[in-house]
């Protein structure tokens, strides 16, 4: 079946723009995680969302970072006011539970902030 | 807080050769342990796991042992092919607990 996939692959921005990347989990998986790899910084967890609980907003580096998922399924990951520091790839991740689940990952989005 | 600390690289290996690649923890508890795979041009992949202390995860060749001694969990193949290039991440999620720690990833490239 389809994997996790997310969109764009690709994302150029300039400094002070808004940017929403997007993720779809693997349909009938609850849990779904935001992580950013970055260089010299490797993975980091974002935000992770699971059924109808509040987020788990520990991971986002600054409120600039914010992100929602409507209906339980798709989730967006929306940067404000971009910084350069920002650029990195940006990972998404879907389990069919929280504990002892595989989390399979999406291809990433690449973002680069001019 | 939870760490995992992963030998640096790249590392350079010919076809055939043995690997290790040096992968070492600091959490509280007893988390479960993981090796992903990021192949050129590609998303994640679990590699193996292991969720409790003296498990060996094994897959496509690749293992490591849960050494809760040591917090380690190194990762090993006997004979490495070209087609094993690749980033390596080690990883933890702490018992109880979802989203997982990552290492900082290590390059592994082999030569024919």
């Amino acid at each position: 079946g389809a994997g996790v996939s997310q969109s764009p692959s690709n994302k150029v921005t300039e400094k002070g723009k808004d940017v929403e990347l997007r993720c779809d989990p693997i349909s009938g998986h609850t849990a779904l995680y935001w992580y950013r790899q970055s260089l010299g910084q490797g993975l980091e967890f974002l935000i992770y969302f699971q059924g109808n609980s509040a987020p788990d907003k520990s991971g986002l580096p600054s409120d600039r970072f914010s992100a929602e998922r409507t209906g339980g399924s798709v989730s967006t990951l929306t940067i404000q006011r971009t910084q350069q520091e920002d650029s990195a790839v940006y990972l998404c991740a879907s389990s069919k539970e929280t504990d002892s689940y595989e989390q399979y990952f999406g291809p990433g989005t690449r973002l680069t902030v001019t | 807080g939870d760490s995992v600390t992963q030998m640096e690289g790249p590392v350079t290996l010919s076809e055939e050769a043995f690997l290790t690649i040096n992968c070492t923890y600091t959490a509280t508890g007893y988390p479960s342990l993981f090796w992903y795979v990021q192949y050129p041009g590609e998303g994640l992949q679990l590699l193996l796991k292991a969720t409790k202390a003296d498990d060996k995860g094994s897959n496509k060749g690749f293992e490591a042992t849960y050494r809760k001694e040591t917090t380690s969990f190194h990762l090993e193949k006997g004979s490495v092919q070209v087609s094993d290039s690749a980033v390596y991440f080690c990883a933890l999620r702490p018992r109880g607990y979802s989203t997982l720690t990552f290492g900082k990833g290590t390059m592994l490239l082999v030569s024919p």
